[in-house]
């Protein structure tokens, strides 16, 4: 199985900060990745497929990159609604394996 | 619009079995492959497996095999995933999600989860 690993576990941040999390495969999964956010009580909301395609109605402050095994997700100004907890998911093979998840707490 | 609505929660004995459903609607259901994700509480996502709606067609992941079943009515547009041989460490909530289409098995619409909670 594909492992992923995500860091940090956890961020503080504030309102208008840049935050990056990271999601490494333990193979490469070319551009097979797709980023989550949690929020609390609430099912998983999809944010980026293909490693770097927004998903429909996803605002344009979330972006993401790379390719092979090593991936980033970038929230560009962070806003109240951001949030949460995000994933990384390797969509290449099965099983479809998430990273640990970040969470991006309010500083 | 696309929709999973899933059944509610349940309380199961040790030992027992649940079955779980996942009613879509807003697009063809044979069209588009679910899988099912769980989450204990506080805890990360967990694959589970997947199922293609018009073949039937499924795959588990390896950790779920011999206790897990997906299954599906195409009639009514809904798939189903049945745990059995229940122990305590499958209390979670369990989550349908439809895969996109494109961008390999991302998942694009999901159920709003149902907890399933294992206890004497």
């Amino acid at each position: 199985d594909i492992q992923m690993t995500q860091s940090p576990s956890s961020v503080s941040a504030s309102v208008g900060d840049r935050v990056t999390i990271t999601c490494r495969a333990s193979q490469g999964i070319s551009s097979w990745l797709a980023w989550y956010q949690q929020k609390p009580g609430k099912a998983p909301k999809l944010l980026i497929y293909a490693a770097s395609s927004l998903q429909s109605g996803v605002p344009s402050r979330f972006s993401g990159s790379g390719s092979g095994t090593d991936f980033t997700l970038t929230i560009s100004s962070l806003q109240p609604e951001d949030f949460a907890t995000y994933y990384c998911q390797q969509a290449n093979s099965f099983p479809g394996t998430f990273g640990q998840g970040t969470k991006v707490e309010i500083k | 619009q696309v929709q999973l609505v899933q059944s509610g929660a349940e309380v199961k004995k040790p030992g027992a079995s649940v079955k779980v459903s996942c009613k879509a609607s807003g697009y063809t259901f044979t069209s588009y492959d679910i899988n099912w994700v769980r989450q204990a509480t506080g805890q990360g996502l967990e694959w589970m497996g997947w199922m293609n709606p018009n073949s039937g067609n499924t795959g588990y992941a390896q950790k779920f095999q011999g206790r897990v079943t997906m299954t599906r009515n195409t009639s009514i547009s809904t798939a189903y995933m049945e745990l059995s041989s229940l122990r305590s460490e499958d209390t979670a909530v369990y989550y349908c999600a439809r895969v996109l289409g494109y961008g390999g098995n991302t998942l694009d619409y999901w159920g709003q989860g149902t907890l399933v909670t294992v206890s004497s």
